[in-house]
């Protein structure tokens, strides 16, 4: 069973809007969360990392939150650009004597005219 | 700086066959892990090497195998092809294992007939 639940897992918008992509995890001990954006037929390329003790960490137009409390993750795209359609996947490493990932599925952006 | 380099990009295989994959890290990153990515089951963590030693390991048969050489390249072998190996297959570098920054390769699409 997956223990990194994204949502939505594809959505389309609008050139210039903004929107949220959710990434909910229940393994654990974290140890970081990271946010990976991925265009068809490439590997992914990292977008933010973030530890426990840290709440958000932005990269231009992308900023992660944290909730180590709930759970929970998000990545906030503003004022999206074609170049932004993609998937976007988050991803929990936990700490331990086995370095270990653990992949969420990922969410399928479209960006449109 | 040269990113991670896989070889080759596409390869057809036939049921029962073997394949080798290569990949060649970053300059001066020393663990590179593999990973298998089907539209049905996201990324899936393979094996990691660091050092020439396998270091984690991920739940795939043992068909699934690889190496690490001293120069830090390294391959991936698959024995007895399933159609179900069919696949797109991403190596990553980075400088000290899973829970630093990981650099993807662009992967080698394998299709199994």
């Amino acid at each position: 069973k997956n223990q990194v639940e994204q949502s939505p897992q594809s959505l389309i918008i609008l050139e210039g809007k903004n929107c949220t992509l959710q990434c909910n995890y229940t393994v654990s001990p974290f140890s970081n969360l990271r946010w990976y954006k991925q265009d068809t037929g490439r590997g992914p390329v990292s977008l933010t990392i973030m530890t426990f003790s840290e709440n958000t960490k932005s990269n231009g137009r992308y900023t992660a939150t944290l909730d180590a409390d709930t759970k929970q993750s998000s990545l906030h795209i503003t004022a999206s650009q074609l170049s932004d359609s993609a998937s976007y996947i988050c991803v929990v490493s936990l700490t331990g004597t086995a370095s270990k990932l653990t992949f969420g599925t990922g969410t399928r952006l479209q960006v449109t005219l | 700086k040269a990113g991670v380099t896989q070889t080759p990009r596409y390869l057809i295989k036939t049921r029962g066959q073997q394949v080798t994959l290569s990949c060649s890290p970053i300059s001066g990153h020393r663990s590179v892990s593999w990973y298998q990515q089907t539209p049905g089951q996201g990324l899936q963590f393979l094996f990691e090497y660091f050092s020439e030693t396998q270091r984690n390991k991920g739940n795939f048969p043992g068909r699934f195998s690889g190496r690490q050489f001293s120069n830090s390249r390294s391959e991936m072998n698959v024995s007895t092809l399933e159609l179900g190996d069919s696949a797109l297959y991403l190596c990553a570098s980075s400088l000290q294992g899973l829970g630093s920054p990981l650099h993807f390769g662009n992967g080698t699409r394998l299709t199994v007939t």
